[in-house]
């Protein structure tokens, strides 16, 4: 059974900082991904991770994708307050997705 | 452009009583579908998805069932509603077929009474 694992679950930290969201899964899998979630709201995709060593960077987040350690980072930059929302990490298992449990960020001024 | 729906928005149903939630996308054919439920504060879990018309997968065994009777249409439906049926109820397809990537409705938000 595919498990999926991120850390930290709640992440607090202050503009203009920087930081990094583990995902950790169990099971060889080349697909991975990362949503964004505002509270009240549905999932926003934002990262497509296709292979190993994938590197994707949209304005203050990056993420990468290592497949022989199982492990995707979320590293946000110079962090803003808009940031602040849960992060889900994905891994695909045969078009079936497992998520992890969320990383919930709040960015304070 | 492809736009996937859910009706209701909003639901707040009594214990014992039954559900019905839709799903319908627009702008594909053939998608594979999804329904993920989400408790409060807490991860998504695959409830049921669908290749085609009539064929459901059930991942986890529970009072809830769906169905997909149309191509574009995805349903999840309970005769009767228990309290820990509550949460996000999200549903979702798959965009393409390179990445396999799942976008996901706006969500039934079900409160049991």
């Amino acid at each position: 059974e595919l498990k999926v694992e991120q850390n930290p679950l709640f992440l607090s930290m202050q503009e203009g900082k920087n930081y990094t969201i583990y995902c950790n899964y169990s099971t060889t899998s080349d697909r991975l991904y990362w949503y964004r979630q505002d509270p009240g709201k549905s999932l926003e995709s934002l990262f497509v991770l296709l292979s190993n060593g994938a590197v994707k960077q949209e304005g203050r987040l990056m993420a990468s994708l290592d497949t022989k350690a199982r492990l995707s980072t979320l590293h946000i930059t110079a962090a803003v307050h808009d940031l602040s929302a849960t992060y889900f990490c994905a891994v695909d298992s045969g078009s079936r997705l497992t998520f992890g449990e969320g990383t919930q960020l709040t960015v304070n001024p | 452009s492809q736009t996937i729906h859910q009706w209701p928005a909003t639901l707040v149903q009594p214990v014992g009583s039954p559900l019905s939630l839709e799903c319908t996308v627009e702008g594909t054919s053939n998608p594979n579908l999804y329904w993920y439920r989400q408790a409060a504060g807490r991860g998504l879990q695959l409830l049921f998805y669908s290749v085609g018309i009539g064929q459901i997968s059930s991942e986890v065994p529970q009072n809830l069932s769906a169905s997909r009777p149309q191509d574009r249409q995805f349903i999840l439906s309970s005769k009767k509603l228990l309290l820990s049926d509550s949460g996000f109820y999200l549903c979702a397809w798959i965009f393409g077929t390179a990445s396999y990537e799942q976008y996901f409705g706006p969500g039934t938000r079900l409160t049991v009474t």
